[in-house]
């Protein structure tokens, strides 16, 4: 069935470094990607998202990278600061399925 | 962004009881709605997907009679846990689509965390 992969599974940088975070997706036929952040017992919120004809996309500190033929995506997050520290999910959206796929989490400490 | 509510915020219940779990979609139509189950440091794990009008879909493994949805109008689905065991007890999230983003975007609830004594 289809299935996301996350790694890494904890991340820790200093703050001010930069971060990033990796998800492989098995189903071609995935075409939307959106990032969660989530802190503790709340909700996740979105924070970046690409669609499966684009390549890049960036917003501010945050930026995702696509790769279609490797089926991989990447959350790049610059100049981190410790209200970055949460835990990220990716996700797939599999359109013949009309659900999103989550990858398992990478749990942010950005160290003061 | 859109507004999900979930309501309760958080239940405290005794094994062998049922507990109804509200999601409504505030300031948009949700065709579509989506229960989650969150274990602590784990992922979203998608229960089940209801669209409005329709019997739910359940994804495998999740028991459509121990976990009853409805989603009998546009703004608002219920979870029912029946007969709520400890190993039920979880963080629930719903989420909607509907007419408000594309239709892949999913707003999401703030959740319910279920402690089953």
């Amino acid at each position: 069935g289809e299935n996301v992969e996350q790694h890494p599974s904890t991340l820790s940088v200093q703050e001010g470094d930069s971060a990033v975070i990796k998800c492989t997706y098995s189903d071609s036929a995935s075409n939307y990607f959106p990032w969660y952040k989530q802190e503790l017992g709340k909700r996740p919120q979105l924070i970046i998202d690409i669609r499966s004809n684009v390549g890049e996309k960036k917003d501010q500190r945050i930026a995702v990278t696509l790769n279609k033929t490797a089926k991989h995506f990447s959350l790049h997050i610059t100049e981190t600061q410790p209200e970055d520290s949460a835990v990220y999910f990716c996700a797939g959206w599999v359109g013949g399925t009309y659900k999103y796929i989550f990858g398992t989490g990478t749990r942010l400490k950005v160290l003061a | 962004g859109a507004v999900v509510s979930q309501h309760p915020s958080r239940v405290i219940c005794k094994s062998g009881t049922s507990v109804k779990i509200e999601c409504r979609s505030l300031d948009f139509q949700a065709t579509t709605m989506f229960w989650y189950r969150q274990f602590p440091k784990q992922s979203l794990m998608l229960m089940a997907t209801s669209n409005e009008g329709s019997k739910a879909t359940y994804e495998q493994g999740v028991e459509k009679d121990k976990f009853l949805i409805n989603h009998a109008s546009l703004t608002l689905s219920t979870l029912t846990v029946t007969s709520a065991h400890p190993e039920d007890s979880s963080f629930y999230i719903c989420s909607a689509s509907g007419n408000r983003g594309s239709r892949e975007t999913q707003y999401f609830g703030p959740g319910t965390r279920l402690l089953v004594l």
